[in-house]
């Protein structure tokens, strides 16, 4: 069974769109990232969500906005997409976030091409 | 600003021969330092993970090397395989905040 999951895995759309990429995760955390991969394979942490209540926004362009319903999914909306946007985005969980230590789990990733 | 510096970049080694991956880090407050395996087209999965206050951490071929006062921290895989050709990210947290990964090191190990 999938422990973090992301849909769709490859998406390519054009400059201008607007697009959404769905994770949920079956591990019970209570903790939910997202972070960007680009193609030089480097890692940013871009939102976390800790109970459903942001609390950590990086730098991160507001056409980026980041959702949970509840504490198993986080969704990431991305509006008026840009060729820069084109990156590998990895949806992530953990238990707990105030505490050092908490193995972070991630799913497969969510390949994105803007042209 | 927060960093952790991760090097080589890549790394060719033989079968059989060990593998070096090095990171160096400036912030104090870090109190946690796993490492990350990525193969292509996966996520990153938690490989051996280590605190600051052991020197060292070994969990089959793979071991965790921390010199603290240097602030440096480093992977060595043993009997390296041709399966163990990945990505190797280092990475850190400070207590209470988020996790800081290195730069990743693309591991190719030959037959």
């Amino acid at each position: 069974d999938t422990a973090v999951s992301q849909t769709p895995k490859y998406l390519v759309t054009q400059m201008g769109n607007d697009k959404s990429i769905k994770c949920e995760q079956n591990l019970g955390h209570d903790t939910m990232y997202w972070y960007k991969q680009d193609s030089k394979k480097f890692l940013k942490i871009m939102f976390s969500y800790n109970n459903k209540e942001l609390i950590i926004n990086e730098t991160v362009p507001n056409r980026f906005s980041p959702k949970s319903p509840d504490k198993a999914h986080l969704n990431l909306h991305i509006n008026s997409l840009e060729l820069g946007d084109s990156a590998v985005y990895f949806c992530a969980s953990s238990q707990g976030v105030r505490s050092s230590g908490n193995t972070i789990y991630f799913g497969e990733g969510s390949w994105l091409t803007v042209v | 600003q927060q960093q952790v510096k991760q090097s080589p970049q890549s790394l060719i080694v033989q079968k059989g021969g060990i593998s070096i991956i090095n990171c160096a880090y400036e912030n104090t407050a870090f109190d946690y330092f796993p490492w990350y395996q990525q193969f292509p087209g996966k996520g990153p999965a938690l490989l051996i993970a280590i605190r600051p206050d052991v020197s060292e951490k070994k969990e089959g071929r793979f071991t965790i090397s921390f010199n603290k006062s240097a602030k440096q921290f480093s992977l060595h895989i043993m009997d390296s395989q041709p399966g163990d050709s990945a990505t190797y990210f280092c990475a850190a947290r400070p207590y209470t905040d988020k996790l800081i990964f290195g730069t990743g090191t693309r591991l190719q190990v030959f037959p």
